[in-house]
């Protein structure tokens, strides 16, 4: 099992331009999660999806868009990129929204907007 | 507002001395309670749960942790610290309000001194 992938490891962007970040899982898991990590902040909830079909808005959802392809993908797009965006992106995913299901997380994205 | 707090960036120890990362959470209802633990370059990955029942929580790679209701804390702990253990370490808390969600604290970075 590879557990979470992502990709890609790295992006630099300039301000404006747009792009797509994947996420998949092979856990067979319900529920799938986008956060940005920023130093001194910890992970904020950008977007989840509870189940396939589904999304919600977190924390931190302007200047983002999701869609839940299927129960395996996860994708984060960011239409126009600002130096705001500039963090560290982790998608993670857990067996059910509800409860206290571990979540599990990917390896991460290193995104700079310049 | 509903938090956690994770109150030093930073804590050093001794390779072979017991080590104490601390968390306390402000939440209104029954926390569930975690602990991840962050390598560089790589995701978060979970330690150890409380959902209820024993205070006192066992987890993976000698970790455990005190959940302390009157005081609402949940210290991680290790009795003897080695220098693979030193990482950033996350607290985090599941809370319902209107929907699930789940807060992360804003990381305490582990050193561990050979």
């Amino acid at each position: 099992n590879a557990g979470v992938t992502q990709t890609p490891k790295f992006q630099v962007l300039k301000t404006g331009q747009s792009m797509t970040l994947q996420c998949a899982q092979d856990m067979n898991h319900n529920s799938m999660y986008w956060y940005r990590q920023d130093p001194g902040m910890g992970l904020r909830l950008i977007y989840y999806s509870a189940s396939e079909g589904t999304t919600d808005k977190g924390e931190v959802p302007n200047g983002y868009n999701v869609s839940r392809l299927n129960k395996r993908e996860f994708s984060l797009r960011l239409e126009s990129a600002a130096p705001s965006q500039t963090s560290v992106y982790f998608c993670a995913s857990s067996v059910s929204f509800s409860g206290a299901d571990t979540q599990y997380f990917g390896p991460g994205t290193r995104l700079t907007v310049l | 507002a509903q938090s956690v707090a994770q109150p030093e960036d930073q804590v050093n120890v001794a390779e072979g001395n017991p080590l104490t990362v601390k968390c306390t959470y402000s939440v209104s209802g029954n926390p569930y309670l975690f602990w991840y633990v962050q390598y560089p370059n790589r995701g978060l990955q979970f330690l150890l749960k409380y959902i209820t029942g024993d205070n006192l929580v066992k987890g993976s790679y000698g970790f455990e942790a005190e959940f302390n209701k009157s005081q609402t804390s949940f210290h991680l702990k290790k009795p003897s610290a080695l220098v693979s253990d030193s990482a950033l370490y996350f607290c985090a808390v599941r809370v319902f309000s209107g929907t699930y969600k789940y807060i992360f604290g804003t990381g305490t970075r582990l050193k561990v001194l050979a």
